[in-house]
């Protein structure tokens, strides 16, 4: 069975720390590996990595993956409590050419 | 563009009710997925149609639920009857192309549904 799976399920930093967010995947056909930070309502969408090796970095947000592990990083610098959200890893493969979910990463940030 | 339309934002029903979720995709975008999310379970994919035709619906609970996408600008998720555990967030999301591998998905801002 495909499976995304996510770690640690929540985490609480101050503000100014560096996080780290893991992503694992078992997925048959794997094609493409998303980020997506969920605050009150719908996520919205942060990466896509298709390459291993190649960060992709948006302000203090960035991501990696590595194929050859089967995971992703997603790092967040000097964390602020707008960071406060719950990031989900996703990833498109599988038979059908689906879109598969882990259970997110709860981050909270304090002042 | 106006991004995934869902309706209604919230449903309160009682149990044994049919309720009906409703879904605009992104014009253009050829694919479209359900997604149900509990605290206990996350964003669990229900079914996903590529095309209009649906492919893989392997995720839908049981013989309950039923989903439909009559053409490519409107998709519906129908639970007959509800019950309360059926209680969620369901989400539509839609992307561009059809092996849909290439792009984001975008989601709606989702259905509460409260079954009580």
């Amino acid at each position: 069975e495909d499976k995304v799976v996510q770690s640690p399920l929540s985490l609480v930093v101050h503000e100014g720390d560096t996080v780290t967010l893991n992503c694992s995947y078992e997925v048959t056909n794997f094609r493409s590996l998303l980020w997506y930070k969920q605050e009150k309502k719908a996520p919205t969408f942060l990466f896509m990595l298709t390459s291993s090796g190649i960060e992709k970095k948006s302000g203090r947000l960035s991501s990696i993956l590595d194929k050859k592990e089967l995971s992703s990083i997603l790092n967040i610098t000097a964390t602020q409590t707008g960071d406060s959200a719950i990031y989900l890893c996703a990833v498109y493969g599988g038979s059908q050419g689906n879109l598969i979910f882990g259970k997110g990463t709860k981050l909270s940030v304090k002042p | 563009d106006a991004g995934v339309i869902q309706s209604p934002r919230h449903e309160v029903t009682e149990m044994g009710q049919e309720v009906t979720l409703r879904c605009k995709p992104i014009s253009g975008h050829n694919s479209l997925f359900w997604y149900r999310q509990t605290m206990m379970r996350g964003l669990e994919l229900l079914i996903y149609f590529n095309n209009n035709v649906p492919i893989d619906d392997s995720g839908m609970p049981e013989d309950r639920f039923s989903a439909k996408m009559p053409n490519a600008s409107f998709s519906t998720l129908k639970i007959q009857p509800s019950e309360p555990r059926d209680s969620a967030v369901y989400f539509c999301a839609s992307s561009r192309s059809p092996t849909a591998y290439n792009t984001e998905a975008f989601f709606g801002q989702g259905t509460r549904l409260t079954v009580v």
